[in-house]
């Protein structure tokens, strides 16, 4: 079974500073790999995914993440958090049946 | 409209009342998804259809839920004799084709139900 871990439920940065969200994934064969990002009271909005090809994927809103196989990983970064950044963002990981397994989420908090 | 559409954003129900929940995703998108989300946990997976076929419905909890789409588009959701466990952020997702999964999901708003 496909399952997806973030580590960290609550993840706070300075403003202007590094963005790291840490997602890995369990999956007997290489899965397809999202982030989706969510706003109080709103739906889920992709930021970027990976399926195949290149393994650094850029995304929406300066994010970007690269999909490690050796590390099951596929972790979110941003060089420069926003005040706008400040949300809840899920990783997520399909595998042929198309349905979404989502992680916990981590709720990033950016300080002024 | 551009986007899914549910409704309505926000419902109050009683222990044990029926409800109903409804999705109106992009037009002509052919796979339609429901997740539920609970208080501070990701999405969960409920059902999925391709066009009115329901091909996949292993995440719904109960016999208490239902869901269809009978045209191809429009899709509901029920939940009969509610209880209070079903409180939660019910997700519609659609995506464009079937085939493969370079297409992304693209989410409405939710609905908020809250059993009392």
């Amino acid at each position: 079974a496909q399952s997806v871990t973030q580590l960290g439920s609550h993840v706070s940065v300075s403003e202007g500073a590094l963005v790291l969200l840490r997602c890995n994934y369990s999956s007997s064969v290489p899965p397809y790999l999202f982030w989706y990002v969510q706003y109080p009271n709103q739906g889920l909005q992709l930021l970027l995914k990976y399926t195949t090809g290149a393994t650094l994927v850029k995304g929406i809103n300066g994010f970007e993440a690269e999909f490690k196989k050796s590390e099951t990983s596929f972790h979110l970064t941003k060089p420069s958090a926003h005040m706008s950044d400040a949300a809840e963002y899920f990783c997520a990981v399909s595998k042929g049946a198309q349905k979404l397994v989502f992680g916990q989420g981590t709720r990033l908090t950016i300080n002024p | 409209g551009a986007g899914v559409s549910q409704s309505p954003r926000y419902k109050v129900a009683k222990r044990g009342q029926d409800v109903a929940l409804r999705c109106d995703p992009i037009s002509g998108h052919v796979s339609l998804f429901w997740y539920q989300q609970a208080l501070g946990q990701g999405p969960e997976f409920l059902t999925y259809f391709q066009n009115e076929a329901q091909l996949d419905k292993s995440g719904l909890p109960s016999d208490r839920f239902f869901a269809e789409r009978p045209e191809g588009s429009v899709s509901t959701l029920k939940i009969q004799r509610t209880q209070q466990e079903d409180s939660a952020v019910y997700l519609c997702a659609s995506s464009l084709t079937p085939q493969g999964n370079n297409q992304p999901q693209h989410f409405g708003d939710g609905t908020r139900l809250s059993i009392l």
